[in-house]
């Protein structure tokens, strides 16, 4: 059983200020760590997938660093915006034709 | 440019009622994926085909079957619905390597 865990469950973060969480995966037989944003009513969208340990990816505002010795990856929004207001998703993989486990998802809402 | 479309988007079926969700992408992507969606727990993989002509169990096969009917399309069967099938089911897709997925709109199907 593959556990994928995300920490907070959810955040509530005033406008402008930055933010981070947390998803932790096994950290033997890595492949890849996918990020996707997922807004209510909608289908996730693909973030980021990061591979290599030690990675930094970054979008805007949004960053993420991955370390696969230690089975965590980071996700960072600065100076959050109302538009930021979603479900995070991590999601694990241990080879290239695996299945793709995602965490619970951390959901952050931003207030104006 | 439909990318993932998924086949019906809402559905209410009676305990006991077969039903089968298609879902087709024309991306020419190796690997698709069925999900469900179910408050408080993210989404969980119920299948998965890594390629054409091979399909494997995901975190919660049980109650479902599915077919790669040729590269383009992945269908997903429930032959005998029960309430516990209630949930949003998505599918997904993504050409393979280190690419991300690519989300359906979703399936809301509920199970009286």
């Amino acid at each position: 059983i593959l556990n994928v865990e995300q920490s907070p469950q959810s955040l509530h973060v005033q406008e402008g200020d930055s933010t981070n969480f947390t998803c932790s995966f096994p950290s033997s037989n890595f492949y890849a760590l996918h990020w996707y944003r997922w807004e209510t009513a909608k289908s996730p969208e693909a973030l980021f997938v990061m591979t290599l340990n030690g990675d930094e990816k970054k979008k805007g505002r949004i960053s993420a660093t991955l370390n696969t010795k230690e089975g965590y990856s980071y996700l960072y929004i600065k100076g959050s915006q109302p538009e930021d207001s979603a479900t995070y998703l991590c999601a694990f993989m241990r080879s290239s034709a695996s299945k793709i486990i995602f965490g619970s998802g951390t959901r952050l809402s931003i207030r104006p | 440019n439909a990318g993932v479309t998924q086949t019906p988007k809402f559905q209410v079926l009676k305990t006991g009622q077969s039903m089968t969700l298609q879902c087709a992408q024309d991306m020419n992507h190796n690997s698709m994926y069925w999900y469900r969606q179910d408050p408080g727990m993210g989404l969980r993989l119920i299948y998965y085909s890594a390629s054409e002509g091979t399909t494997d169990k995901g975190e919660v096969p049980n109650g479902y079957n599915v077919s790669r009917l040729n590269k383009r399309e992945f269908s997903l069967r429930l032959e005998s619905a029960a309430p516990s099938q209630t949930s949003v089911y998505f599918c997904a897709s993504r050409v393979g390597s280190n690419q991300p997925q690519h989300f359906g709109d979703g399936t809301r199907l509920s199970i009286l």
